[in-house]
């Protein structure tokens, strides 16, 4: 089954203790993304990747990391959590688009991040 | 500044009836514009994709419009159901993805 998978689904964490969310996929695409959610807010793009080893910033980028040294996996990197970074994340994956980010995105079924 | 609005963060209808969202944008020259349904607690789900140079694009009840001079997408449900009730989200392509905050659709029985 075609699938963009995360976890872990729920986490709850204290300030400044380092956390991973992993984020894999299964269908061969080169683009991925992170995006959190806060109500009001709607989605914002975290960081974003055309391909193994190629990463770009989004539109809030600050306080997080990404890597991609394989297709299939983005993991996403909160080196020193914050409560405001307290949010609903999720993982999206797709074919790459000509010029342009992306075509239609996959979306994992997010993680809810709590941090006190 | 740049910017992508959609109409209303609600919209209440009768069944049957056709929902009309709508999304603008200002500042952003998009190669084409995707829109997406959210329900609570799930990951969104792609519907359709419009490019630039289409005007119109029809999935079974659903049309969306794409006018780039006024900067706007229309996204239509016509015979709309209670089980359309979700949130719906425009977003444009970019060199990254750039989302609007949803629509609330309530579709009344």
């Amino acid at each position: 089954e075609a699938q963009v998978t995360q976890n872990p689904r729920y986490l709850i964490t204290v300030t400044g203790k380092k956390l991973t969310v992993t984020c894999s996929q299964n269908m061969n695409h080169e683009y991925m993304s992170w995006y959190r959610q806060d109500p009001g807010l709607g989605l914002r793009q975290i960081y974003y990747s055309m391909n193994v080893e190629v990463t770009d910033k989004g539109d809030v980028p600050e306080g997080y990391k990404v890597s991609r040294k394989e297709k299939r996996n983005f993991p996403l990197i909160l080196e020193s959590p914050s409560p405001n970074q307290t949010s609903l994340y999720f993982c999206a994956s797709s074919f790459k688009g000509r010029g342009v980010s992306s075509y239609e995105q996959y979306f994992g079924p997010g993680t809810r991040l709590t941090v006190t | 500044s740049q910017k992508i609005e959609q109409n209303s963060e609600a919209l209440n209808i009768q069944e049957g009836k056709t929902a009309t969202l709508t999304c603008n944008y200002t500042n952003y020259s998009p190669a084409y514009l995707q829109w997406y349904r959210q329900d609570p607690g799930r990951g969104p789900v792609f519907l359709l994709l419009i490019r630039e140079n289409e005007k119109e694009k029809r999935k079974e009840r659903l049309k969306v419009t794409f006018d780039t001079t006024l900067k706007q997408s229309l996204f239509h449900i016509t015979a709309s159901q209670p089980a359309d009730s979700a949130t719906y989200l425009c977003a444009l392509a970019l060199p990254d993805m750039r989302f609007g905050a949803g629509t609330r659709l309530t579709v009344k029985p």
